[in-house]
């Protein structure tokens, strides 16, 4: 079965960097587009950026365009999101999930970054 | 920016049915997507393309789409179903950037 496990989550102050990781298996991986979902606490679930599944493709939301590079190893089944310039309202859970047409149909448990001095 | 926009709340009793609602000025153009998300948990997908019911999920929900608003309906609700509610679809310009609507808290009791 499809299984998405992230990683790389934690505390880390205004301005700095952070790399998520998200490590897939139950599916050939380098067959589908990724994205990746936060969700702030408390709050609704936003789109943050999509992959497409040979790498040449990406696509970012609007508050995080120029700060966050998403990418991916296909030889190692993983998806990546490199944040910069991180700022409090960064603050989230963020998820991978495995794109099926126009929609995720596989999530993973989310990892928790907070942004914070 | 593209904007799905849901009401923040719905209430029913067990057994009534509940309705979603999700509009967007794409929508006539572009599928909606339905994800429940209990307390703690990742979302499901419950509805994909509009109307279509992945396997697993119960045949009480069930999706539709008429101009600009997309509904999600749940009939005969449970109290399991009690859960938080977004609507996704994609932006107009070409299936690159998602969105979300603000979600829907449903409680039944």
């Amino acid at each position: 079965q499809v299984q998405l496990v992230e990683s790389g989550g934690g505390m880390v102050q205004p301005g700095r960097s952070l790399r998520l990781s998200c490590a897939a298996s139950g599916f050939t991986f380098s067959s589908y587009g990724m994205h990746w979902v936060r969700q702030a606490p408390g709050k609704g679930l936003e789109w943050v950026a999509v992959i497409s599944y040979d790498g040449r493709n990406k696509y970012y939301a609007d508050s995080v365009k120029g700060r966050c590079t998403i990418s991916r190893d296909n030889s190692n089944n993983t998806l990546y999101l490199q944040m910069s310039s991180l700022r409090v309202e960064d603050t989230a859970v963020y998820y991978c999930a495995k794109e099926q047409l126009v929609y995720f149909d596989s999530w993973g448990q989310g990892t928790l970054v907070t942004v914070s001095s | 920016s593209y904007e799905l926009t849901q009401s923040p709340s719905v209430s029913v009793s067990p057994g009534q049915t509940a309705r979603i609602t999700c509009s967007g000025d794409a929508l006539p153009k572009k599928f909606a997507h339905w994800y429940q998300q209990k307390s703690g948990q990742a979302p499901v997908l419950v509805i994909y393309e509009d109307i279509q019911r992945p396997s697993g999920i119960p045949e009480r929900f069930s999706g539709s789409s008429s101009g600009t608003m997309a509904t999600l309906t749940i009939s005969g609700a449970q109290v399991e179903d009690e859960a938080d509610y977004y609507c996704y679809s994609t932006d107009s310009s070409a299936n690159h950037r998602g969105v979300f609507g603000g979600g829907t808290k449903l409680t039944v009791l």
